[in-house]
């Protein structure tokens, strides 16, 4: 099926492991972004990318590393993970005109920092 | 900073009934809005868009109203069914690139 994939879907993490997130998309889309839900709230943006080779800094990216090597990746890293970084994870994908459709969301990673 | 947010943490309908989720945003540069449905233990859903030069966008058994002049959104459900329960999310699109700004999210709940 089309879509947004990631894995894994779950995992727990002891305090400065580190670990990938990976995020794939068969539509072809330009846009690529992660973001974090904390439980009770809304999504927030880690880092986004607007094509591959080129990443930025959403509203929250401290403790994080993106890479887009391959237009249908996207990846994300915790390099020495905190407990702080407990959250469901989302990676979504859009074409540069949002309009009808908005983005198209991954089902979720979540991620335990023990 | 700027910011989206909502009323209502939790609203209960009772099947049938018609429902209406609220929702305020503060930057009045914002041109796109979107409302997102989440079930539980998935992402969010796609359920309607509007652009700030429109007050009104009808989907099925959707509508959402844009009041520019106080920053306000709603989302109605015609016919509330127990499959629309779940966490609605509005959300704006905020600079270059697409950037979503989320809510917080309302649980609407629907009793039979």
């Amino acid at each position: 099926n089309a879509g947004v994939t990631q894995t894994p879907k779950f995992r727990v993490l002891k305090t400065g492991q580190s670990m990938t997130l990976l995020c794939a998309q068969d539509m072809n889309h330009e846009y690529m972004y992660w973001y974090r839900q904390d439980p009770g709230m809304g999504l927030r943006l880690i880092h986004y990318s607007v094509g591959e080779g080129t990443t930025a800094k959403g509203e929250v990216p401290d403790g994080y590393n993106v890479s887009r090597l391959k237009k249908q990746n996207f990846l994300l890293g915790l390099e020495s993970a905190a407990p702080s970084q407990t959250s469901v994870y989302f990676c979504a994908s859009s074409r540069p005109v949002l309009v009808g459709y908005g983005y198209t969301f991954g089902s979720g990673t979540r991620l335990t920092v023990v | 900073g700027e910011s989206v947010g909502l009323h209502l943490p939790t609203l209960s309908v009772q099947e049938g009934d018609n429902s209406i989720i609220n929702c305020a945003y503060s930057n009045s540069a914002s041109d796109y809005f979107i409302w997102y449905k989440q079930e539980s233990g998935k992402g969010p859903q796609f359920i309607i868009d509007i652009r700030s030069n429109m007050d009104k966008r009808q989907g099925q058994r959707v509508t959402v109203l844009l009041n520019k002049t106080v920053k306000h959104l709603s989302l109605q459900i015609a016919a509330t069914q127990p499959g629309d329960s779940a966490v609605y999310f509005c959300a704006e699109i905020t600079g270059t690139a697409s950037k979503l700004t989320f809510g917080t999210g309302t649980r609407l709940q629907v009793t039979l």
